[in-house]
């Protein structure tokens, strides 16, 4: 049972650089969101997708591109990485999939990001 | 917007003793879903418990429950009979039931220390 699968679990990064951060579940879920932890700050959400072909803001979108590249994928870019873009970044996805909706999010083990 | 709060940055408890932690939330919906997730060292997020708002009775799982109070927007998690293994960030979160692929809000988080 893969459940959410995200990818790399670190990085190192220079400022201006950019990356990706995939993500993939195998749970049929339609929503898939992508959320920042910082110390103190809790988790903050960046980007989710409600559907296929759908993505919309959340609280932090700033320096942030994504793309629904079908059911089971959500990326994330950073096209220019700068340093307050340091943090552990999570990818989780919710929906009725093969069992009863009950809106818990499932997530994958996290991506820990450092932009020097 | 909805916010939820955290307001106890961090607790300590002895082993066995139970603890409460508070979460209080700001909507303007009537309907939603409440959550309580754990996240051990490990840094993987678990799910706790989960609330309907449209439902009276507080959930139980075990040894946690829930204290929900609809009109003073509070949301409180019991532990009982605290394990070591209790030990771990809890996170209240917010979700309207209106959509249900809408976005979930997060607190701050409360980082609780079982000491044996």
């Amino acid at each position: 049972n893969a459940g959410v699968t995200q990818t790399p679990k670190f990085q190192v990064l220079k400022t201006g650089q950019s990356m990706t951060l995939q993500c993939a579940q195998d749970m049929n879920h339609n929503s898939m969101y992508w959320y920042r932890q910082d110390p103190g700050m809790g988790l903050r959400l960046i980007y989710y997708s409600a559907s296929e072909g759908t993505t919309d803001k959340g609280e932090v979108p700033n320096g942030y591109n994504v793309s629904r590249l079908n059911k089971r994928e959500f990326s994330l870019r950073l096209e220019s990485a700068a340093p307050s873009q340091t943090s552990v970044y999570f990818c989780a996805s919710s929906g009725r999939g093969r069992r009863r909706w009950t809106g818990e999010l499932f997530f994958g083990e996290g991506s820990r990001l450092t932009v020097l | 917007a909805q916010t939820v709060t955290q307001s106890q940055p961090e607790m300590s408890v002895q082993e066995a003793e139970t603890v409460t932690l508070s979460c209080t939330y700001d909507t303007s919906e009537n309907n939603y879903y409440l959550f309580w997730y754990k996240q051990p060292p490990s840094r993987q997020m678990i799910l706790v418990i989960r609330q309907e708002a449209y439902k009276q009775q507080n959930a139980t799982e075990n040894r946690f429950s829930v204290n929900f109070q609809k009109a003073a927007k509070s949301f409180s998690l019991k532990i009982s009979d605290s394990q070591l293994g209790d030990t771990a960030m809890y996170f209240c979160a917010f979700m309207k039931l209106l959509n249900r692929d809408d976005k979930i809000i997060f607190g701050k988080g409360t980082r609780l220390h079982i000491l044996p």
